[in-house]
């Protein structure tokens, strides 16, 4: 079966502009995370959804944002980029929320803010 | 509050050696831990959780609460095991995983 999709897989934004990131999970995994990947911070945990609704977050500020729909597909926005906001965005993905399920994850989005 | 600590950036080895990646945490309670692992160009991936208690492409891994540690071993180390090794945790309570910084091992022929 597919694994997690996350488009696109490059972008380049101008600080101050908002960007959208998409990600579609494994046919039937309801439950999908965000993390960000950067050299110096390492994989750091954005949120998670779980039939539309989120469950957690991290220690980001309001600009970032999610949002889950009906069919587990998963939308992230970042607002008023700034050029630390410059990552690897990674989504993941398993079949329910809570421990004992693995997580599978997307090849990410490169993000650049100039 | 979970940490994952990886002391080490990289190991570097000859093939046929061992490995030995150390990952110890601080929970207070009972975590779920993992190791995933990143091929040069390729996905973040599982390698391997603690309460399967498999091994995975020759590698294993063993939880010691008394030490609060996960590290990850193989016998015999291959060139193909080269690629980036990650260290995560995960709690019943708060479903997030928490990542250590990673190390890099280097298989040399």
């Amino acid at each position: 079966k597919a694994g997690v999709t996350q488009t696109p897989r490059y972008l380049i934004k101008t600080r101050g502009q908002q960007v959208t990131l998409s990600c579609s999970p494994i046919s039937g995994h309801r439950s999908v995370s965000w993390y960000q990947q950067t050299p110096g911070q390492g994989l750091q945990f954005l949120f998670e959804y779980f039939s539309e609704t989120q469950r957690n977050k991290g220690n980001f500020p309001g600009r970032f944002s999610g949002r889950q729909f009906s069919n587990s597909r998963s939308e992230m926005n970042v607002s008023t980029l700034e050029l630390g906001d410059s990552a690897l965005y990674l989504c993941a993905s398993r079949p329910l929320a809570g421990s004992g399920y693995g997580y599978t994850f997307g090849s990410g989005t490169r993000l650049t803010v100039v | 509050a979970q940490r994952v600590t990886q002391p080490e950036k990289l190991l570097s080895v000859f093939k046929g050696a061992p490995v030995e990646l150390k990952c110890n945490y601080s929970y207070s309670g009972s975590p779920e831990l993992f190791w995933y692992v990143q091929y040069s160009r390729q996905r973040l991936q599982l390698l391997l959780r603690h309460i399967s208690r498999e091994s995975i492409k020759g590698f294993t891994a063993d939880l010691n609460k008394g030490e609060t540690s996960f590290h990850l071993k193989k016998p015999f180390a291959q060139e193909e095991d080269s690629a980036m090794y990650y260290c995560a945790l995960t709690t019943g309570a708060n479903s997030k995983l928490t990542f250590g910084k990673g190390i890099t091992l280097s298989v040399r022929p």
